[in-house]
């Protein structure tokens, strides 16, 4: 069975502030991954995902994840936070080539932004 | 842009009673999916639904939930006797998926719901 495990419940930062949150995650087969972000009272939203090809993939926002398969991680990161960048963050993972796979998120990471 | 509609957006129930939340996936997806987030934690699979069956179940998903698709468009969660424990928000998701099933899930806005 798939998991996903992030490293940090709450991060604080300050405006401009760079940015890595990290992502683990647990599966013998091939994985596409993926990062959500969800706004104050607001749905899931995808900010990048990886399928296969080059491990450091660009997201919207300025955000970025590096795939390290040696290492099972998917770590997001941002050079310089903005404070609307306050949320929480969810990596998560989907078996490829799984017919109707569920998508397994790990338990979130909670953003603070300090203006 | 197209997206996943769910209502109704909040629902407050008296326990016991039935539920049934709404979703209408994006149309062109052919993988449909819940999952719930009791408030403050962590997004939860509930179950997975692939050409008119049920794929894969979570523990969560005992025999007080069902989904069903009545027609080309809906994709309803049904739980027949809420509990308190139930309140949470649920979010109805859908993705492509066809063949290699590399594709990112779109997600509903969500429903609230609130047994009391």
């Amino acid at each position: 069975a798939q998991s996903v495990s992030q490293h940090n419940h709450h991060v604080i930062l300050s405006e401009a502030a760079s940015l890595e949150l990290g992502c683990n995650y647990s599966y013998g087969g091939t994985v596409n991954l993926f990062w959500y972000v969800q706004y104050p009272g607001q749905h899931l939203q995808l900010l990048l995902k990886y399928f296969s090809g080059d491990p450091l993939v660009k997201g919207i926002k300025g955000f970025e994840a590096e795939f390290i398969k040696s290492k099972f991680s998917f770590n997001l990161r941002k050079p310089s936070v903005q404070w609307s960048d306050t949320a929480e963050y969810f990596c998560a993972v989907n078996a490829r080539g799984n017919y109707g796979q569920n998508f397994v998120f790990g338990p979130g990471t909670r953003l603070s932004v300090l203006p | 842009e197209p997206e996943v509609t769910q209502t109704p957006s909040h629902q407050v129930t008296q326990m016991g009673q039935e539920v049934i939340l709404r979703c209408v996936p994006i149309s062109n997806h052919l993988y449909f999916y819940w999952y719930r987030q009791i408030l403050g934690q962590k997004v939860e699979f509930l179950v997975s639904f692939y050409n008119n069956e049920i794929s894969e179940k979570s523990e969560i998903f005992d025999d007080q939930f069902s989904v069903e698709r009545p027609d080309g468009s809906n994709f309803t969660l049904k739980i027949r006797s809420t509990k308190l424990e139930d309140s949470a928000m649920y979010f109805c998701a859908s993705s492509v998926g066809q063949g290699a099933g590399n594709t990112e899930a779109f997600f509903g806005q969500g429903t609230r719901l609130t047994v009391v």
